[in-house]
């Protein structure tokens, strides 16, 4: 079945050492997305590429960086991980980005951070 | 910058009708949805609805729209013990914006 994969499910890292997480598609969508969940609050969009075209949102820590090597792929890295970085990481696709584009969501990458 | 709302815990009875309610401040926005996450699962679409229609029925899912108190709502028929989950609201103007999410419990 078409779906978006995200790896690894559960991450551990240490304070301090880059981390990268993974997300694949099938859907062949144009657009990917990384949200960042923390416990009881909304998921706060982080960026989101629409084909090669990278955009930030204005909030997103220069900590995270995120790169998409086709259109399969996107990569979700965090340079130097801290305490606060700890969350549900979810990576979603859309076709477009037109105003009525459904968003189809990974199960999420949970990262703790020691 | 704007929040969307909604109430953290719901618990109902299985059987019961569940009411979940959001509201939203953008008034540009012109879809509102309501996603599903389960425990260890990522956000799965239930419905959605377009600004300028008031109600939309589902099978046993009805979504109400205020846009005048920019209020929307989810009611879920004949609660199940699987509807258990955490329901987030999301309205769609430039960008998706959500709620922080309703955890629904079903007691049997």
């Amino acid at each position: 079945d078409a779906m978006v994969i995200q790896n690894p499910r559960y991450q551990v890292t240490q304070f301090g050492k880059p981390v990268t997480l993974s997300c694949s598609q099938t859907l062949n969508h144009n657009v990917m997305y990384w949200y960042q969940q923390k416990s009881s609050q909304a998921p706060k969009l982080l960026f989101h590429y629409y084909d090669k075209d990278f955009n930030n949102e204005a909030d997103t820590p220069d900590n995270f960086q995120s790169r998409r090597p086709n259109t399969s792929f996107c990569f979700l890295d965090i340079r130097s991980p801290g305490l606060g970085d700890a969350a549900m990481y979810l990576c979603a696709t859309s076709r477009n980005r037109d105003t009525y584009n459904e968003q189809f969501f990974g199960p999420g990458t949970r990262l703790t951070v020691l | 910058g704007e929040d969307v709302e909604q109430s953290l815990f719901l618990s109902v009875r299985e059987g019961d009708s569940s009411v979940i309610n959001c509201t939203y401040t953008d008034s540009s926005s012109t879809y509102l949805y309501w996603y599903k996450q389960e425990p260890g699962a990522g956000l799965q679409l239930l419905t959605y609805i377009f600004s300028n229609m008031d109600m939309k029925q589902d099978q046993r899912l009805t979504v109400l729209l205020n846009k005048k108190d920019k209020h929307l709502s989810l009611r879920i028929a004949d609660t199940q013990t699987g509807d258990s989950a955490i329901y987030f609201c999301a309205e769609k103007g430039n960008d998706m914006r959500f709620g922080a999410g309703t955890r629904l419990t079903v007691k049997p």
